[in-house]
């Protein structure tokens, strides 16, 4: 059964203390692992995609990496407003059918 | 470009009546995606439409859920009857369809469903 373990399951920083998010996974299969941020009472804001070992993206304070059986979210000097939860999700398909399957999260406090 | 909408925000409904909750996706995506979370849980997956078909319904946990999405636009997910353990913040979400490579799902704000 695919599973997605996401940890720590909550993370408190000073502004400006980087650290790291991780995502772990066992998915037969993999086509895709995707970050999203989520604000309370939100729906989940589209991150990032990685879809294969190696790949990284970046976006302002954040970087996302792939292997063959983790991702990481790295948060570089982060800031109050990147409080938040961070999911992460894999991608499953058959056919043209398609579903995530998701973690629990992380839910990161940065304090200023 | 507007995002995905859902409509009501919130709905408080009694045991053993119907509600229906709707989702509009984004303008052009073929996609849509139904998901929810339960309290204390992660986001679990619904089904899953390609214009006006059902790819997987999988998910959809008894026969008291039914999904539609007539003409390929909008989506509808009604609850017939309620139970208490229907409670939770049902999530719409859609991607477009172009191409081998799957792309991203973008979420809407989601509807928070309360069974008393």
């Amino acid at each position: 059964e695919d599973q997605v373990t996401q940890s720590p399951e909550a993370l408190r920083l000073q502004e400006g203390e980087s650290s790291s998010l991780n995502c772990s996974y066992t998915v037969s299969g993999l086509r895709g692992l995707f970050w999203y941020r989520q604000d309370p009472g939100k729906g989940p804001e589209f991150l990032f995609t990685l879809y294969s070992a190696g790949e990284e993206k970046e976006k302002e304070r954040l970087k996302a990496t792939l292997t063959k059986k983790e991702s990481f979210l790295h948060i570089t000097a982060p800031k109050p407003e990147d409080s938040a939860t961070y999911l992460c999700a894999v991608l499953k398909t058959s056919g043209s059918a398609r579903q995530l399957t998701f973690g629990s999260g992380t839910q990161l406090t940065v304090l200023p | 470009e507007a995002g995905v909408t859902q409509f009501p925000s919130h709905s408080v409904i009694e045991k053993g009546q119907t509600v229906t909750l709707r989702c509009d996706p984004i303008s052009g995506h073929d996609n849509l995606y139904w998901y929810r979370r339960v309290m204390g849980k992660e986001i679990k997956f619904l089904l899953h439409f390609v214009k006006e078909s059902k790819q997987d319904e999988s998910g959809m946990p008894n026969n008291r859920f039914l999904a539609e999405r007539t003409g390929g636009t909008y989506s509808t997910l009604k609850v017939q009857p309620a139970e208490l353990e229907d409670s939770g913040v049902y999530f719409c979400a859609s991607s477009h369809n172009r191409g081998l490579v799957p792309y991203e799902q973008y979420f809407g704000p989601g509807t928070r469903l309360t069974v008393t």
